[in-house]
């Protein structure tokens, strides 16, 4: 089956500081993929979309400056947090579609916290 | 923006009960709709997706459309323990139209 890993799975970093967060696809090429991010008992917010070789979509509201995002390739796809904060902190997962079947498939997510 | 409104519950069922999860959906366009569960610290599982205006069922879920009305439920017949989890409705839509928006979740409880 389609298997979509994110690393790391959970990370602390201090207010100021920037984390990476890589989302892969393992056994399918993937020309988009999406950045959500969930606070604790809130659904899944589409943060933006990230597409091979160009620059991303972002949502309304979601600070590109902020959350850098560069999808180089067909498998891996990148979230850096740039001077993260506190209120930073939540759940990140990512997710990729199959460029063949355009099926989603999601990773197990990244949990950042700030402090 | 497309918005997708679930009551969050949560709601409770005893074992061997039906489960009806409701969800509407305000872009009367929408062609495409999806049930994810999600357990608690998980990402989401697909359960089902439903593209065409009836019921489509899987095992012991069933998804019900009516883009009439945009509403679309997910009945869990037989429900067990291992069903407790928050139900997420889902379309596409996003700045880009290819990104799945969820609704914020209903949590489902299920007693043995």
């Amino acid at each position: 089956g389609a298997v979509v890993s994110q690393h790391p799975s959970w990370v602390i970093c201090k207010s100021g500081t920037s984390v990476k967060i890589e989302c892969r696809s393992l056994d399918f090429q993937a020309t988009t993929m999406f950045w959500y991010r969930q606070f604790p008992k809130q659904s899944l917010m589409l943060m933006a979309t990230s597409n091979e070789g160009s620059k991303a979509t972002y949502e309304q509201g979601v600070e590109k400056d902020k959350f850098l995002i560069n999808h180089a390739s067909l498998t891996l796809s990148t979230l850096t947090v740039t001077s993260a904060h506190p209120e930073d902190s939540s759940f990140y997962i990512c997710s990729a579609r199959d460029s063949g079947t355009y099926e989603q498939y999601f990773g197990p997510g990244t949990r950042l916290t700030v402090t | 923006q497309k918005e997708v409104e679930q009551n969050s519950g949560p709601l409770s069922v005893p074992e061997g009960a039906i489960a009806s999860l409701n969800c509407t959906y305000s872009d009367r366009g929408s062609q495409s709709f999806f049930w994810y569960r999600q357990y608690s610290g998980k990402s989401p599982e697909l359960i089902m997706f439903i593209y065409s205006n009836g019921d489509k069922e899987d095992g012991r879920f069933t998804a019900q459309l009516n883009k009439a009305s945009q509403y679309v439920s997910l009945l869990i017949r037989d429900s067990q323990p291992s069903d407790s989890a928050t139900y997420l409705c889902a379309v596409k839509g996003g700045q880009a139209g290819t990104a799945l928006i969820f609704g914020k979740g209903t949590t489902l409880s299920v007693s043995s």
